[in-house]
């Protein structure tokens, strides 16, 4: 079983806080990373990706990828009021970066001004 | 750029009905994919179509669903006689080998 596991919140922090967003997976050959956002009643938006070992980032936001422990993160520095959504962890499996994607249940993050 | 577009926004329809809905990816993105989300729920994974190999099929819930790709474009995916449980939002994405992006979904519900 193929299983991406975060934790579902509410995760709440103040305006301008770092929310730090965990994700971990069951198969060791998984591939490629992912993190979207979904607001409510929208559909999911591609945030970040990661492929390698250690950080990537993109502005507010820094992946943290750890395959020897099978972890993922997503960190959102100066976070705002806008963040507030789901946001959902995706992972690739062995071999491919077009595979389907398995997904967490998402973590509900909140920032309140 | 033009995103990926669904249709319709938004379908209901009597349990028993046919529907189908229709996805159009991204300009040149070779994979498609759909998955559908029931209220509250996380992402379910239905089919994959990646070129002119055969599709995974291997997320439909049952024989009633199934799903075609013409020209390696448009897809349409198409359950037969609508049940109440497959009240859901049907998400198609599409990509190019850097992550996938999702349309705005087919929002339906089966009365």
């Amino acid at each position: 079983q193929k299983e991406v596991e975060q934790n579902s919140g509410p995760l709440s922090v103040p305006e301008g806080a770092i929310a730090s967003l965990n994700c971990t997976y069951s198969d060791r050959g998984s591939q490629s990373f992912f993190w979207y956002r979904q607001y409510s009643g929208k559909s999911p938006e591609l945030i970040m990706f990661i492929y390698s070992n250690g950080d990537k980032e993109d502005g507010r936001f820094t992946a943290q990828l750890n395959k020897a422990s099978q972890y993922v993160s997503l960190l959102i520095r100066d976070s705002q009021p806008s963040d507030s959504a789901t946001y959902l962890c995706a992972v690739t499996h062995r071999g491919s970066t077009l595979g389907r994607l398995y997904f967490g249940r998402g973590t509900q993050l909140t920032v309140w001004p | 750029g033009a995103g990926v577009s669904q249709s319709p926004s938004n379908k209901v329809t009597e349990k028993g009905k046919d529907v189908e809905l229709r996805c159009d990816p991204i300009s040149g993105h070779t994979a498609l994919y759909w998955y559908r989300q029931s209220l509250g729920q996380g992402l379910e994974f239905l089919i994959y179509f990646q070129g002119n190999s055969a599709p995974d099929k291997s997320g439909l819930p049952s024989d009633r669903f199934s799903a075609e790709r013409t020209g390696g474009s448009v897809s349409t995916l198409t359950i037969q006689r609508t049940q109440q449980e497959d009240s859901a939002v049907y998400l198609c994405a599409s990509s190019l080998g850097r992550g996938q992006y999702f349309g705005p979904g087919t929002r339906l519900l089966v009365l």
